[in-house]
Formats: structure tokens, C-alpha cells, sequence
């Protein structure tokens, strides 16, 4: 396998629910981010993790919460989600977190909290 | 605060027609990197092109082109002879700072070329 990994590619879940969206990069690249793309909004970047370690939390609500084990693999862990979350997930990784480092996305995992 | 507009929501053509899609900017470092991306109805964002504010010459790629205007603040983005395989939301996105690689994403803007 090459690229950016997402499982599941679609999820439904009701508000009660815990479920994990997992993300797996073959590329070798040492950072790994989570945006949030909803239908007319620009997509936000969610959680940043650098070697492993996070490094950027842009204010995201608690019932996410992220985990890097390794530099390959990345979860999101979701609980008591609201219908406003329903959105797509994109993973993405790179290499480094410098300014100039393109990032190469997954295909999304499409999840709708009923 | 950076900011980056495409008006364009959404654009259709039909095929072999060229298309230009519009990328404005605002920031206040001189010191930035900006890129264009792809979403195909597949929804993974593929990278086309990254650019650096101090590099204006502009670039082509096959049938794409990219001209960066700094006096403007633009960084247009030209598909020529479109074809039915470019559908797709196109996305601008700006880089900025020394906090490490966070991009500001544009609204996106679909083109639709029609066979």
C-alpha cells in the first residue's frame, strides 16, 4: 500500500456512541494532522503531531481526542458527538512540519451523528 | 490574521475550454508559502504546487499554470484544455509563520467541465 490510509470511509454513529476513525501513512513522513471538512466552511485543521508528539490543538472540544502510538498511525477517538460534528475527516501527514512541507491527504472518513 | 478568498464557488465549462480559477491572500509576514490542491469526488486532497513568496515567476505543468502576482496578492491557477478528468474542487491554501506548517484553506472552488 502507498499514500494515506483512512478506515472506515463512511460512519454512523448516534450522540451516545464511542467509535474511532484510524489513519495509517506509508510514506515515511514524521507529522500527521487531522482537518475537519463541512459542507461551506474552508477546512480546519483540527490536531497536529510531530514526531510522535502533539503540537498543535487548535481548540478543539474535548470529545475529540487524538492518539499518535507511532509515526505511522493515527486515531481520532470520538464520544458524545453532536450533529453539528458531522463532517469529513481528512488525515494527512508530511514530512516535517516546516512551513514549505506539502501534505498528502487520505480519503476521508464521511461521518453523520444522528 | 492570514486569509485566503476564492469568490469562484463553483465553475463549469465544457471540455477542451480553459479555466481560471482565482486565489487572493491576505497576510502580513513577507515570508510565506502558497499551494493549490485537489479534491476529486474520490475526497482525497491531491498537492498540485507549493510556491514561495520570494519566487514570482510563474510555473507550468502540462496543461496547468499558476501565476502569482505578490503586487496583488493573487495566485491564479489556469487548467487549459480542460477535460472531463479535472472535475473537481480546487483549493488555495497559504502557509505562514514560524508556528510550523498550519495552512489556511480558501472556500474551495468546483469546476465542472462537461463533455
Amino acid at each position: 500500500e502507498t499514500g494515506v490510509t483512512q478506515t472506515p470511509r463512511h460512519l454512523v454513529m448516534g450522540m451516545t456512541n464511542k467509535k474511532s476513525l484510524k489513519c495509517e501513512q506509508h510514506l515515511g513522513h514524521n507529522a500527521m494532522y487531522w482537518y475537519k471538512q463541512s459542507a461551506k466552511k474552508p477546512l480546519e485543521l483540527m490536531f497536529v503531531y510531530s514526531l510522535e508528539e502533539r503540537v498543535e490543538n487548535n481548540s478543539v472540544p474535548s470529545r475529540f481526542s487524538p492518539e499518535c502510538p507511532n509515526s505511522s498511525h493515527l486515531f481520532l477517538h470520538l464520544h458524545t458527538l453532536q450533529p453539528e460534528d458531522s463532517a469529513l475527516y481528512l488525515c494527512a501527514s508530511s514530512q516535517g512540519t516546516e512551513r514549505n512541507s506539502p501534505l498528502h491527504f487520505g480519503n476521508g472518513t464521511r461521518l453523520t451523528v444522528t | 490574521a492570514q486569509k485566503v478568498t476564492q469568490a469562484q464557488t463553483e465553475i463549469s465549462v465544457v471540455e477542451k475550454e480553459d479555466v481560471t480559477l482565482d486565489c487572493v491572500y491576505e497576510t502580513r509576514d513577507t515570508t510565506y508559502y502558497l499551494f493549490w490542491y485537489k479534491q476529486p469526488p474520490s475526497g482525497e486532497l491531491v498537492f498540485l504546487i507549493r510556491r514561495n513568496s520570494f519566487d514570482e515567476q510563474n510555473e507550468i505543468s502540462g496543461r496547468y499554470s499558476w501565476n502569482f502576482q505578490k503586487s496583488t496578492s493573487s495566485f491564479n491557477f489556469t487548467i487549459t484544455a480542460s477535460q472531463v478528468v479535472d472535475s473537481a474542487v480546487y483549493f488555495c491554501a497559504l502557509s505562514e509563520g514560524a508556528a510550523g506548517n498550519k495552512l489556511t484553506f480558501g472556500g474551495g472552488t468546483r469546476v465542472l467541465v462537461k463533455p
